[in-house]
């Protein structure tokens, strides 16, 4: 059964603990995504990659970290450093190119305390 | 740079009636366009896009957008809303990333 799995759905942390959201794709694509959605902001791209070992910074990457080490996997941290982490996070997937839909996993809702 | 403006943050219609989502976009090069849908606390789903050809494109679900260059729009519509239409929508344009507009929280009233 093709597609991308986040979890957990719902993360709660302390505040000044680093957490890591994990994302799988099984659908063989190589470029993987992760947004940040807040009410009535829409998406905004925290990092993405569109090859094993290598990714980009998007609009929002500070407090954040990723890897891809494998090409199934693009897991995210977000570490003590984001003033404002609590958020609805949403990994992606896709062909890459910018004719090509992407694929968007079920989410992860972090509550920092 | 591309961008995307959707206009309505809230829509409500009752059920049956026409479903009008409007988004316009800013791109200095031919864009490729996109509908989502997301259903509350869930990933988002593509109901249709336009990349090259026919400008009006039909989606799932019933839905269909036209591409208009002259007014850059590329608005959502469907004939009739069904309740299980509820839900938030964003338009998006890619030319090297893809960028979201806000979205738009389509209610339907029975």
């Amino acid at each position: 059964d093709g597609g991308i799995t986040q979890s957990p759905k719902y993360l709660f942390r302390k505040e000044g603990q680093n957490v890591t959201l994990s994302c799988e794709q099984n659908l063989n694509h190589d470029a993987m995504y992760w947004y940040r959605q807040d009410p009535g902001q829409g998406l905004r791209l925290i990092y993405y990659s569109q090859i094993v070992n290598d990714f980009q910074k998007g609009d929002i990457a500070e407090g954040y970290s990723v890897s891809r080490e494998k090409k199934e996997s693009f897991p995210l941290t977000v570490t003590s450093a984001q003033k404002n982490p609590t958020a609805f996070y949403l990994c992606a997937s896709g062909p890459g190119g910018s004719s090509y839909e992407q694929y968007f996993g079920p989410g992860t809702r972090l509550t920092v305390t | 740079a591309q961008s995307v403006t959707q206009l309505g943050s809230h829509v409500s219609v009752s059920e049956g009636a026409l479903v009008l989502l409007r988004c316009n976009y800013s791109s200095s090069v031919p864009p490729y366009l996109f509908w989502y849908v997301q259903y509350p606390n869930q990933g988002l789903q593509l109901l249709l896009k336009y990349t090259t050809g026919a400008t009006l494109v039909k989606g799932i679900n019933g839905f269909e957008a036209e591409f208009k260059k002259s007014e850059t729009s590329f608005h959502l519509t469907k004939p009739s809303a069904h309740m299980s239409d509820a839900a938030e929508y964003f338009c998006a344009v890619s030319i090297g990333d893809m960028r979201f507009g806000a979205g738009t929280r389509l209610t339907v009233k029975p």
